[in-house]
């Protein structure tokens, strides 16, 4: 089993729907991260918790909400989607600072 | 300066040739590195760790200069499915809590050819 699993894989969905990407993890990690990717702009930052009660934005995070349900448990939400939402997005965890991330197998989203 | 920078490639080389990447990092406090490898649409998985002044797992070698401020990876005698996007990444080591998340590269796209 992934250690990192995000649901659903794939998804379309129109434009000014709420969608939620979920994040679970059996690492035990403290750090949970959510990213974008676009093509030709590498990996963006959306927010990180660096444990339950602590949220962070990271450099992209308007339009979007995330929650800590659990230590293992971080999930994205788009309120209202917009097509320039379009994108691959990931989760990762890591232990500390000065560890490496591990990353779930992504997201495809796609907003008409 | 970008915070870390990486020749975008593309590399083609032929099977079996040995290639190198070159990543510099604008923040001397970096302590750590990493290099990802990510292939098309798939998440990026952790190739290598380097706490120090280098790491060696088989055919691949990373080597940290931190005078010059600069890591490299090494690939020898390269096979097709080492074809994929490199991520040179450290942890930014900013202590007004953002430390521990990372600095991507945007990486380099080697293809190997038989």
């Amino acid at each position: 089993d992934a250690d990192v699993t995000q649901t659903p894989r794939n998804r379309i969905t129109k434009t000014g729907k709420r969608i939620m990407l979920e994040c679970s993890q059996t690492k035990g990690h403290d750090r949970m991260y959510w990213y974008r990717q676009d093509p030709g702009l590498g990996l963006r930052l959306i927010y990180y918790s660096f444990d339950v009660k602590d949220i962070n934005k990271g450099e992209i995070s308007d339009g979007y909400s995330v929650s800590r349900q659990a230590q293992a448990k971080f999930s994205l939400s788009l309120e209202s989607a917009i097509p320039n939402q379009t994108a691959l997005y990931f989760c990762a965890t890591s232990g500390h600072s000065n560890q490496p991330q591990h990353f779930g197998d992504g997201t495809r989203l796609s907003i008409l | 300066r970008k915070e870390v920078e990486q020749d975008p490639g593309p590399f083609n080389v032929p099977e079996g040739a040995t290639v190198a990447f070159n990543c510099t990092y604008s923040n001397s406090a970096s302590q750590s590195f990493f290099w990802y490898r990510q292939d098309c649409r798939k998440e990026p998985k952790l190739l290598m760790s380097v706490y120090s002044s280098g790491n060696e797992d088989g055919r691949f070698t990373a080597q940290l200069n931190r005078a010059s401020q600069y890591i490299s990876l090494l690939i020898r005698d390269s096979k097709l499915s080492d074809s994929a996007t490199y991520l040179c990444v450290t942890p930014k080591p900013d202590y007004g809590g953002s430390q521990g998340n990372l600095i991507f590269g945007k990486g380099t796209k080697l293809s190997v050819k038989p």
